[in-house]
């Protein structure tokens, strides 16, 4: 079985603060996905990362790849309230085959 | 209406009740999956419609069925349901299946079974 472990899973923080929130696995991944879920909605998709390695940016959000695609971080830069939510990863192994992380909890107050 | 849509967004039945959720999408995906979302676990994926045709079912009990009656809707019919069922309940649509496309998914049914 794979897991993806997301850490820390609980963040409370004060807008303006930086933060970076772990998902790390012992799977090696085609593909990783990163979602924000805000309360009473469903998962919205940010980012696909496919490369080892790979950096992308939006916005204030930075998502990087492990080089083994392993692992993956998500940085946030001067946290505002509209950032408050679960994020969630998500690692691809192939046709139809996707394995969610837990989520990190994400609260960022004003 | 664009996205992937749920209904009904709550519901509350008890453990001898008939239901179903509805699921629909419009983006022109092939793929559309049930997901479930418990507290403090991962997403766990109970069913996966490929081209309308179930291509997995994760050891979902019985009293879960789903129905794909075309590749833009999408049923999950729920009878003799227990407590330990009640969850949010997420569809989800996807192009082809590939995970690098990522998945688009619907506000989700927050169902309570009493």
């Amino acid at each position: 079985t794979q897991l993806l472990e997301q850490s820390p899973q609980f963040l409370s923080i004060q807008e303006g603060e930086n933060l970076t929130v772990y998902c790390n696995s012992s799977s090696v991944f085609s593909s990783l996905q990163w979602y924000r879920q805000e309360p009473g909605e469903g998962p919205v998709l940010l980012v696909t990362v496919v490369t080892g390695g790979e950096v992308k940016k939006l916005k204030r959000l930075t998502f990087q790849f492990g080089d083994a695609r392993k692992d993956s971080s998500l940085h946030i830069t001067a946290a505002q309230p509209g950032d408050t939510g679960l994020y969630l990863c998500a690692g691809g192994t192939g046709y139809q085959k996707v394995t969610f992380g837990i989520g990190t909890k994400l609260q960022v107050i004003p | 209406e664009t996205g992937v849509t749920q209904t009904p967004r709550h519901l509350v039945m008890g453990m001898t009740n008939k239901k179903s959720l509805k699921c629909e999408q419009h983006l022109g995906h092939n793929a559309m999956y049930w997901y479930k979302q418990s507290a403090k676990k991962p997403l766990e994926l109970m069913f996966v419609y490929s081209l309308e045709e179930r291509v997995e079912n994760n050891s979902v009990p019985s009293r879960f069925s789903p129905e794909c009656p075309n590749s833009s809707h999408l049923f999950l019919h729920l009878h003799t349901l227990q407590p330990e069922d009640s969850a949010l309940y997420l569809c989800a649509s996807s192009h082809q299946g590939d995970p690098i496309y990522g998945y688009t998914f619907g506000s989700g049914t927050r169902l309570t079974v009493v």
